[in-house]
């Protein structure tokens, strides 16, 4: 069974661009979770998604959205990026949506802003 | 809201030692979910361990375990027979537990475990 699948694995782009990340869950998955990784903040839960549904959203500024199709596959979305956009992003899928369920993890898109 | 806290930035362990991460956490919620993840170079979080709140067993698998102290809000790692193939960054997280939909991991700073051959 494949995994989460994150693409692409790295990307640079300049500040004022804007960048799509993708995440490909799990088969059968229908929970997308995203999280930003930074050194200084660590992992801050950026939203999450459920049946093409945003159920959750963090504390992140408008400039970061996301989607979520019909077979589950999810993107996130940055426009206007700032160097503090830098980060790793990590996607995570679910089969459940409850608190119990395992989340397993892709390999994140490394995201450098310059 | 709740936090979770990592006291520890670095550790490191002898091969074939024991090491215990710690971890505590503040909520007033009285039924949650804690885990621990690694997250080793390759950057992909894996899933170590997991506890119910409501269980008052302490979770194990295999050489992992975890000592769950709910009152004192504190859910420790227990490392034994350390490999070097543990070597990784080891996360703490907390979930609420929500009727319906998930709610998002809320995450330590992580700890730095380092395997000395």
């Amino acid at each position: 069974k494949a995994g989460v699948t994150q693409t692409p694995r790295y990307l640079i782009k300049t500040r004022g661009q804007q960048v799509t990340l993708s995440c490909s869950p799990i088969s059968g998955h229908r929970s997308v979770s995203w999280y930003q990784q930074t050194p200084g903040q660590g992992l801050q839960f950026l939203f999450e998604y459920f049946s093409e549904t945003q159920r959750n959203k963090g504390n992140f500024p408008g400039r970061f959205s996301g989607r979520q199709f019909s077979n589950s596959r999810s993107e996130m979305n940055v426009s206007t990026l700032e160097l503090g956009d830098s980060a790793l992003y990590l996607c995570a899928s679910s089969f459940l949506n409850r608190g119990s369920t395992e989340a397993f993890f892709g390999q994140g898109t490394r995201l450098t802003v310059v | 809201a709740q936090t979770v806290t990592q006291s520890q930035p670095e550790m490191s362990v002898q091969e074939a030692e024991t090491v215990t991460l710690s971890c505590t956490y503040d909520t007033s919620e009285s039924d949650y979910y804690l885990f621990w993840y690694k997250q080793p170079p390759s950057r992909q979080m894996i899933l170590v361990i997991r506890q119910e709140a409501y269980k008052q067993q302490n979770a194990t698998e295999n050489r992992f375990s975890v000592n769950f102290q709910k009152a004192a809000k504190s859910f420790s790692l227990k490392i034994s027979d350390s490999q070097l193939g543990d070597a990784a960054m080891y996360f703490c997280a907390y979930r609420s537990v929500r009727n319906s939909g998930n709610t998002p991991l809320v995450f330590g700073k992580g700890t730095r475990l380092s395997v000395i051959a």
